[in-house]
């Protein structure tokens, strides 16, 4: 089971990009690296999700290199309302999600 | 709103109780998930239940028990609380895994659990 190392915190200003790196050094052949995202008080939301390249859509963009043992979710332009702890997560598409857990995230601060 | 409803939103309780939180998974999915978010553990997989059978089992207690029913909604119970129970409990459902093209679990607004 690939275990993932993000940074603890990022602080960021309106209208930045934020980019968050994700460390999965054991990541599997099947895995794929996926992204949720947790308000305060609030369940966890599904951002993105990738397998290699580069993977786009109308809320965040995630890269990752051809080696895949780290990936990076690019938040462009942040808001207030991003202010969010983010967490990555890898496994396989088959597995049971008693196997994908959940590490501490990394907790995004944008402030004015 | 991710169409998985968690009732009660609030529950206030003393030591030594017993608890039944309710979630109701969003339409389709047949897979339910039990999560537990404290601020010193963060999100604790705790169970997952398939079509009424249990799938997995995480750093689920021996006092804590849940189940998943014919019409697909599912309980947690609590029981013998202790003070260190007090957090927030989320339910997710998704389709089964392997059927979709994304790992993507939809989550409730949670249950917040206060032992006093």
């Amino acid at each position: 089971l690939a275990k993932t190392t993000q940074p603890i915190s990022m602080d960021s200003y309106e209208g930045q990009e934020v980019n968050i790196t994700c460390s999965h050094n054991n990541i599997a052949t099947n895995d794929y690296i996926t992204w949720y995202q947790q308000f305060p008080s609030q369940g966890p939301r599904f951002i993105i999700q990738g397998y290699k390249t580069k993977v786009t859509n109308e809320v965040a963009s995630l890269f990752i290199p051809a080696d895949r043992k780290s990936s990076t979710l690019s938040l462009p332009r942040v808001s207030l309302s991003d202010t969010a702890v983010y967490y990555c997560l890898v496994g396989a598409l088959t597995d049971s999600w008693g196997k994908l857990q959940f590490g501490a995230g990394t907790q995004v601060v944008v402030t004015p | 709103d991710s169409g998985v409803t968690q009732t009660p939103k609030h529950l206030i309780t003393a030591t030594g109780q017993r608890v039944t939180l309710r979630c109701s998974p969003r339409s389709g999915d047949l897979s339910v998930y039990w999560y537990q978010q404290s601020l010193d553990q963060g999100l604790q997989f705790l169970i997952q239940y398939y079509n009424g059978e249990e799938r997995a089992k995480g750093n689920i207690l021996e006092r804590f028990s849940a189940q998943q029913f014919p019409d697909l909604h599912s309980e947690l119970n609590l029981s013998s609380l202790e003070l260190g129970d007090s957090a927030l409990y989320f339910c997710a459902s998704s389709v089964e895994p392997g059927t979709s093209a994304v790992n993507e679990q939809f989550f409730g607004p949670g249950t917040r659990l206060t032992v006093l």
